[in-house]
């Protein structure tokens, strides 16, 4: 399978506890994005990395919000002290940096914080 | 503030017809426009794509028209099939920054009737 690649696909959490999610893109992609998706709305934009450098963070990606992508391949974002309002899909996507390049998206991983 | 918005939130449609989906946007920086058709638990899937220099792509049965004066772009289904039954999300980005991050709308859920 060459596509990109989220894990876990669930994780249920209490609140307080923290919790780490992977992302493997695909393989020749040197760019890659963290979203989140709440119900009923679009996904929405939280971080992106070209290569290992992370370029740019949402506003939405509060303190307790940290991702890394070591050595430029797969990611991690990691949640400290989650809260309920943290439950969502979390997606991630990878594209190629140059020309009409379009987004491709993991399955996700949803979060449920009780 | 919705900068892309999608303001049907669902279409129903008999199998055979034509399916038309609505996006409408609002940052004048938009030059990239994708469609992603989403099944439940599912991450978003790439459908079709439109540069700000075209006003018509096609694929298949897939076409999207863009009308830059009007800031609209539209997705035709034709025929319509059982299958394509799902949430589709119009998306744009800003492909002139160095983040070609995407912006979407909440989605709109496609039912086709057999």
């Amino acid at each position: 399978d060459t596509g990109v690649s989220q894990d876990p696909r669930h994780k249920i959490t209490k609140r307080g506890q923290n919790v780490t999610f992977r992302c493997d893109p695909i393989s020749e992609h040197n760019r890659l994005y963290w979203y989140r998706q709440t119900l009923g709305q679009g996904p929405e934009f939280l971080t992106y990395f070209q290569n290992e450098a992370q370029l740019e963070k949402s506003r939405l990606l509060s303190d307790r919000f940290s991702a890394e992508r070591p050595k430029g391949s797969f990611s991690t974002l990691e949640i400290q002290r989650t809260e309920q309002g943290d439950s969502a899909m979390y997606l991630c996507a990878s594209s190629l940096q140059s020309g009409n390049t379009e987004a491709f998206f993991g399955q996700g991983t949803r979060l449920t914080v009780v | 503030d919705q900068q892309v918005k999608q303001n049907s939130p669902s279409l129903s449609v008999q199998e055979g017809r034509i399916s038309i989906l609505n996006c409408d946007y609002t940052n004048s920086m938009f030059d990239y426009f994708l469609w992603y058709k989403k099944y439940p638990a599912e991450g978003p899937t790439f459908l079709i794509s439109i540069s700000s220099i075209k006003d018509k792509n096609e694929d298949g049965r897939f076409t999207v028209f863009l009308n830059k004066s009007a800031k609209h772009l539209s997705l035709h289904i034709v025929p319509s099939q059982p299958g394509d039954s799902a949430v589709y999300f119009c998306a744009a980005s800003a492909r002139t920054g160095a983040n070609s991050k995407l912006t979407f709308g909440k989605g709109i859920t496609l039912s086709v009737r057999p």
